[in-house]
């Protein structure tokens, strides 16, 4: 079965450049996360979606991030504009319903 | 959510188990223990979980103590693709919403 699958897996690009981050969760799937990870903050919560609809989006550091659900098969995160300090290790993840949530790979992003 | 206290690093000899603690004192009663990994350069893993009876599956066994303080991941006979950062979790299962992941304990398998 195919996983969570993200896209770019790395991405480097200039300060105040628009950035969007791509997944494709696991069919199925009801929950759709996107999580942050950094040497200083770990792993962070940023923003959740059930049925495409989002749910908690507390952990959205600012109003540079968005997020999207169109359809139960795709969603995007995006920084415009991007910083140096946007720069971490982005992960989608999905779940059904209880069951625990899988990751993607991550897409590493460098903001220069 | 209950806060989880794990040592930050264990070492552990190839082919051996390797016994990864958790304390999780402030556990409420309709809370689940999660444990994930994260491999090097992988997102996170799902291991195992359980409410207060011992599990057991195909990766580790994850054992809690009866009054459910604390718990003990097992990896039987850890292999040096084992090596990883394992975080445990502390979250009602109902709650389909966020993962607070600690710092976890970075696990070395050496040969």
């Amino acid at each position: 079965d195919a996983g969570v699958i993200q896209s770019p897996r790395h991405e480097v690009t200039e300060m105040g450049q628009e950035v969007t981050l791509r997944c494709k969760p696991i069919s199925g799937h009801d929950y759709l996360f996107w999580y942050r990870q950094t040497m200083m903050r770990g792993l962070e919560l940023l923003i959740y979606f059930n049925n495409n609809v989002p749910i908690d989006d507390s952990g959205m550091p600012e109003d540079r991030f968005s997020a999207k659900m169109p359809n139960a098969s795709f969603s995007t995160l995006k920084i415009q504009p991007s910083e140096p300090r946007d720069s971490a290790v982005y992960f989608c993840a999905s779940s059904s319903g209880v069951q625990p949530q899988h990751f993607g790979d991550g897409t590493r992003l460098s903001i220069l | 959510d209950a806060k989880t206290t794990q040592p930050p690093s264990m070492d552990c000899a190839e082919g051996r188990a390797a016994n990864l603690p958790c304390n999780h004192s402030t556990i409420s009663g309709n809370e689940y223990v999660y444990w994930y990994r994260q491999i090097h350069s992988q997102g996170p893993q799902y291991i195992i979980h359980g409410l207060k009876n011992n599990e057991t599956n195909e990766m580790a066994s994850l054992i809690i103590t009866e009054d459910r303080k604390s718990s003990t991941l097992i990896l039987p006979h850890a292999t040096l693709r084992d090596t990883a950062v394992y975080y445990c979790i502390v979250r009602v299962s109902s709650n389909t919403g966020k993962l607070i992941f600690g710092q976890g304990t970075t696990l070395q398998v050496k040969p």
